[in-house]
């Protein structure tokens, strides 16, 4: 059965450094999402991509918080510097629909520590 | 910000039992997903109920929708311990951009 990956699963850094997850979507899949989820939380999207363009990242603290999908593909979601208030986890979801008319598929997430 | 509300925050019963667990929304929607979140893992779909249906059966699943109350339920029959995770309802609501919006979640314990 087709599945999301992503990597790290796990990831420790110190605040001000730059961390990068990685991210592949189910083949076929032309919608990816990138959600973060604080403890005890429900995910939040930060990005909405539909192909290689960005349909939505008005929730994406663009300071300091990067994604691209150059070629409709993968994607990477990058946090440069991170700070302690970024440890969560950090899931990646696709879909074939276009917006929120289908399910989700999740991936097991990439959980990071700020120390 | 968090549009649905689930409702109770935690449960917890016992192998067997049925566990009902609801969820309030504030804004008109196209359609109310359900999942559930093992501890640690990301979430798996369960059921899609859109805004036009009233109620959508999956196995021990049993989903209902009331637009006039904004709210939905979502019921599990005859739990088992494997069965234990937390829930969350998402809403993809009206609007130009549809993107879903999740709730706080609520935690099931299911006793063996």
């Amino acid at each position: 059965e087709a599945e999301v990956a992503q990597s790290p699963r796990y990831k420790i850094t110190e605040k001000s450094q730059a961390v990068a997850f990685w991210c592949d979507p189910i083949s076929g899949h032309a919608t990816l999402y990138w959600y973060r989820q604080i403890l005890g939380q429900g995910p939040e999207l930060l990005v909405q991509f539909q192909d290689e363009s960005v349909v939505d990242d008005s929730q994406l603290p663009k300071d300091r918080f990067s994604a691209e999908r150059l070629k409709g593909v993968d994607s990477t979601l990058k946090i440069q510097p991170a700070e302690l208030g970024d440890s969560a986890m950090y899931l990646c979801a696709s879909s074939p629909a276009t917006g929120a008319r289908d399910e989700q598929f999740f991936g097991p997430g990439t959980r990071l520590t700020v120390l | 910000s968090q549009q649905g509300e689930e409702d109770p925050q935690a449960l917890s019963i016992q192998e067997g039992e049925n566990a009902t667990m609801n969820c309030s929304y504030k804004t008109s929607i196209n359609n109310l997903q359900w999942y559930r979140q093992n501890s640690g893992r990301g979430l798996v779909h369960l059921i899609l109920i859109r805004s036009n249906e009233r109620e959508k059966h999956s196995g021990r699943l049993r989903v209902t929708l009331d637009t006039s109350k904004k709210s939905s339920s979502l019921l599990i029959t005859a739990s088992r311990a494997a069965d234990t995770a937390s829930y969350f309802c998402a809403t993809d609501a009206l609007g130009a951009n549809s993107k879903l919006t999740f709730g706080k979640g609520i935690t099931l314990s299911v006793r063996p």
